[in-house]
Order: structure tokens, then C-alpha cells, then sequence
């Protein structure tokens, strides 16, 4: 099925492990974003990239980093996680051509860190 | 800076009710406002846009009016379903950037 896959689902982790989220598209998609969301809070903007080897910073980078090696991957890294990084992530894609506003978003992962 | 500002949920309603979701936004110039709808264990959908003032944004029974002078965006729908249970997320876009900006989500449910 055409989309946005995140992998894993769910996940818990202790305080100082690290992990990578993957971020898999199979829509030849150029733009690429993770966003996390908290109780109480929107959507906000951790990482992006326009196209396969590039990344930028966006709204709340810190802590995380990220690679796009293959255009239809983004990976999401926590090198040393932390309990403020308890949240529900969500990446998403979108065409180059296409308006900003029609993003194609995963269904999230679940992450908790104790 | 730019915000959205949504009203608290969770929203319980009887299916056909009538429903209002109330969001309001501050921002700079004129920005582009939308809907995203999130159903349980999927990814945020776009539900309806609007790009600029009064224009309206409709989608599968939903409707929201851009009103400038009230800077509020608020989705609407005549009778809801319990297929319409999901959490709405209003967001909006200042003009010409790739940024969204999120509300922080309304939770609906719809009972029978």
C-alpha cells in the first residue's frame, strides 16, 4: 500500500538508551518531515529535509538528529534518550510540486522513556 | 509569533447532532488556514483549506468560514456520525512558507 510507514509503532526506553525511528515513503516524495506531539501541545517540527541528502533544523531539534541517505527514507535518532522525549512522532511527506498543505502523514510511534 | 489557539475536548455528541469546533489563530499578513483530521491509528489527514479571508473550506460534510475580522476558522458540520469520532487539529500557514503550525487538537466523540 502506497504511503507513509513509521517503525516501529510503539516503543519504551530507558533514560541514556539510544534508538532510531524509521521513516519510510514509497511515493518518490522530495520533502520529508518529523514532528512530535505532546499533551496540551500541537504538532511541532523536530527535523525536515527537501530531498535525499539534505536535512535541516526546524521548531525543537535538540536531542534528536537525522539522515536521509535514501530519498525514500528519514530516519529520526535519539543518541542518548530522555524523558522529556516521551511523545507520540509523526513523519510525513510531500511531493515538491505539490501545495505545502497536502502532506501525507504516518501513523505515528509511541514512544516512552523512563 | 504565529499561533492557534483550539477549544479544550474531548467533544461528546449523539450522532446527528450538531457540531462546532472553535479555533482561533494570530498571526502576521494573511495566512492560510486548514483542518487536519486525525482517525484512530492513522496519520493526520487534510480535511478542508481556506487561503484567504471568507473564503470557505468544505470536505465530506465539514465546513469552516476564514474570518479575517474575527481571526477564527471554526468547523462545522450539520449532523456528525459516529464515523466522524477523530481528533481535528486546526493549523495555518503564513503566506508563501512551507511551515504549519498546529493547534494542539479537539478530540470528538460521536455516540449512537
Amino acid at each position: 500500500n502506497a504511503g507513509v510507514t513509521q517503525t516501529p509503532k510503539f516503543r519504551v526506553l530507558k533514560t541514556g538508551q539510544s534508538m532510531t525511528l524509521l521513516c519510510a515513503q514509497d511515493m518518490n516524495h522530495e520533502y520529508m518531515y518529523w514532528y512530535r506531539q505532546d499533551p496540551g501541545m500541537g504538532l511541532r517540527l523536530i527535523h525536515y529535509s527537501v530531498g535525499e541528502g539534505t536535512t535541516a533544523k526546524g521548531e525543537v531539534p535538540d536531542g534528536y538528529n537525522v539522515s536521509r541517505l535514501k530519498k525514500q527514507n528519514f530516519l529520526l535518532g535519539l543518541e542518548s534518550a530522555a524523558p522529556s522525549q516521551t511523545s507520540v512522532y509523526f513523519c510525513a511527506s510531500r511531493p515538491q510540486t505539490e501545495p505545502f498543505w497536502g502532506r501525507t502523514f504516518g501513523s505515528g510511534t509511541r514512544l516512552t522513556v523512563v | 509569533g504565529d499561533s492557534v489557539t483550539q477549544m479544550e475536548g474531548p467533544v461528546t455528541l449523539s450522532e446527528e447532532a450538531f457540531l462546532t469546533i472553535n479555533c482561533t489563530y494570530t498571526a502576521t499578513g494573511y495566512p492560510s488556514l486548514f483542518w487536519y483530521v486525525q482517525y484512530p491509528g492513522e496519520g493526520l489527514q487534510l480535511l478542508l483549506k481556506a487561503t484567504k479571508a471568507d473564503d470557505k473550506g468544505s470536505n465530506k460534510g465539514f465546513e469552516a468560514t476564514y474570518r479575517k475580522e474575527t481571526t477564527s476558522f471554526h468547523l462545522e458540520k450539520g449532523s456528525v456520525q459516529v464515523s466522524d469520532s477523530a481528533v481535528y487539529f486546526c493549523a495555518l500557514s503564513a503566506r508563501n512558507t512551507d511551515k504549519l503550525i498546529f493547534g494542539t487538537g479537539t478530540r470528538l466523540q460521536v455516540f449512537p
